[in-house]
């Protein structure tokens, strides 16, 4: 079973540095999310793709962070001059879209890329 | 302002005890999906919930749709050490199908 898998695991860096994180969904899954999540907190919603097309970018994002999904496979997400308050787990999921308005597709997600920022 | 919140924050219980968790919003749903992340790893479904009233029926886990579709409840009966987690609603209110997440209820259940 091919699931979401997500690079690197945990990733430390400086202050100041620019990083970039990597996510490979479900083969088959039109849908990819990316999600930031704080320790004991609900995943925050950060920008989502159906295929190539980025279909929104949370408000919350500053310019600092940009996605990329080129082939509509894997997405890339990239945070430059990281500060601290970026240290987070960030979630990558995927899902099948139906166009039926239900909106019952699962979200299957990828273990996590852990940044800490120092 | 977050689009779900969910109650209680943290229940920390005695196994073979019963406990529920809350999901409740202003804003209809089409549908709300429940999850539980286990620490290190990512959410993973347990049920979808879709039309107003309707109760699924998981092992020992018991999930209701408000009739309304703006609220939904998780009962666990005779709880385990095994159901220790972060669990989480989830929903779209847009019509892109953008699921968004509650804060989450963190449970702990000891032997």
């Amino acid at each position: 079973d091919t699931g979401v898998s997500q690079d690197p695991r945990h990733k430390i860096t400086k202050r100041g540095q620019n990083v970039t994180f990597r996510c490979d969904p479900i083969s088959e899954h039109n849908r990819l999310y990316w999600y930031r999540q704080t320790l004991g907190q609900g995943p925050e919603f950060l920008t989502y793709f159906q295929n190539e097309a980025q279909l929104e970018k949370s408000r919350l994002l500053s310019d600092r962070f940009s996605a990329e999904r080129p082939k509509g496979s894997f997405s890339t997400l990239e945070i430059q001059r990281t500060e601290q308050g970026d240290s987070a787990m960030y979630l990558c999921a995927s899902s099948p879209f139906i166009s039926d308005g239900l909106y019952n597709s699962p979200l299957h997600f990828g273990n996590g890329t852990r940044l800490t920022v120092t | 302002t977050q689009l779900l919140e969910q109650s209680p924050q943290f229940l920390s219980i005695q196994e073979g005890e019963n406990l529920t968790v809350y999901c409740n919003s202003s804003s209809v749903f089409s549908s709300l999906q429940w999850y539980r992340q286990e620490p290190g790893e990512g959410p993973v479904l347990l049920v979808t919930v879709v039309t107003g009233g309707e109760v699924k029926k998981l092992k020992r886990l018991t999930f209701q749709f408000g009739d309304a579709r703006k609220d939904s409840s998780l009962h666990i009966t005779a709880a385990q050490p095994g159901d220790t987690g972060l669990y989480l609603c989830a929903g779209s209110t847009d019509s892109w199908g953008k699921l968004q997440f509650g804060a989450g209820t963190q449970v702990v259940v000891t032997p």
